[in-house]
């Protein structure tokens, strides 16, 4: 079956625009998650949609904002960029049960913010 | 919030060394899971604990969760170089929603 798709792969973005990311999740997984990773800090948790309701919340600014839609594929979307949003955002899909086996990443969309 | 430490956050070994990384939460987990992230790749899903005192193996890897269920740890045997890159794990206390630790990276010099 078909991974788990992010797009773009990549993006360069300046300082105060706004941004778009996606993810098409496992056909057949309703919960998808997003994660920020930075170098030395690890995968924070900025948000989780399940059935295209947002269920849980890490601690990100409100500049920070996601939606999924009722085929589950879901966007993040950053305000008003600052330099230190340059990071890999990482999606990850899930059956999103109390039975749920392990996430499955995307690949990521690199993001560079100048 | 929920908070999964894990140590230590480098570890060099010569190849044929074991390895060991640990993950410690402030609460009680209901579920924990591990993960590897090759250099350049995304983290990828190599098992889930569920149980109190649950050993499981897949090869050179063993992996426990603490009796208590607030620890855990990750054991590679005679390490080689396929083996390098960061080890995560996640916790969660609902089953549905995971946090992940900080990560161990490993370097495994040939």
């Amino acid at each position: 079956k078909a991974g788990v798709t992010q797009t773009p792969r990549y993006l360069i973005k300046t300082r105060g625009q706004q941004v778009t990311l996606s993810c098409s999740p496992i056909s057949g997984h309703r919960s998808v998650s997003w994660y920020q990773q930075t170098p030395g800090q690890g995968l924070q948790f900025l948000f989780e949609y399940f059935s295209e309701t947002q269920r849980n919340k890490g601690n990100f600014p409100g500049r920070f904002s996601g939606r999924q839609f009722s085929n589950s594929r879901s966007e993040m979307n950053v305000s008003t960029l600052e330099l230190g949003d340059s990071a890999l955002y990482l999606c990850a899909s899930s059956l999103g049960t109390q039975q749920m086996d392990g996430y499955t990443f995307g690949s990521g969309t690199r993001l560079t913010v100048v | 919030g929920q908070q999964v430490m894990q140590i230590p956050q480098y570890q060099h070994v010569q190849e044929g060394e074991d390895f060991t990384t640990y993950c410690n939460s402030s609460t009680t987990l209901s579920n924990i899971q591990w993960y590897k992230q090759r250099p350049g790749g995304h983290p990828v899903f190599l098992i889930q604990l569920v149980k109190s005192g649950e050993v499981k193996k897949q090869k050179r890897l063993t992996f426990q969760f603490g009796e208590a269920k607030k620890n855990s740890s990750l054991h590679i045997t005679a390490t080689q170089t396929t083996d390098v890159g960061t080890y995560f794990c996640a916790g969660s206390r609902t089953g549905n929603q995971f946090y992940f630790g900080t990560g161990t990276s490993l370097t495994v010099i040939p």
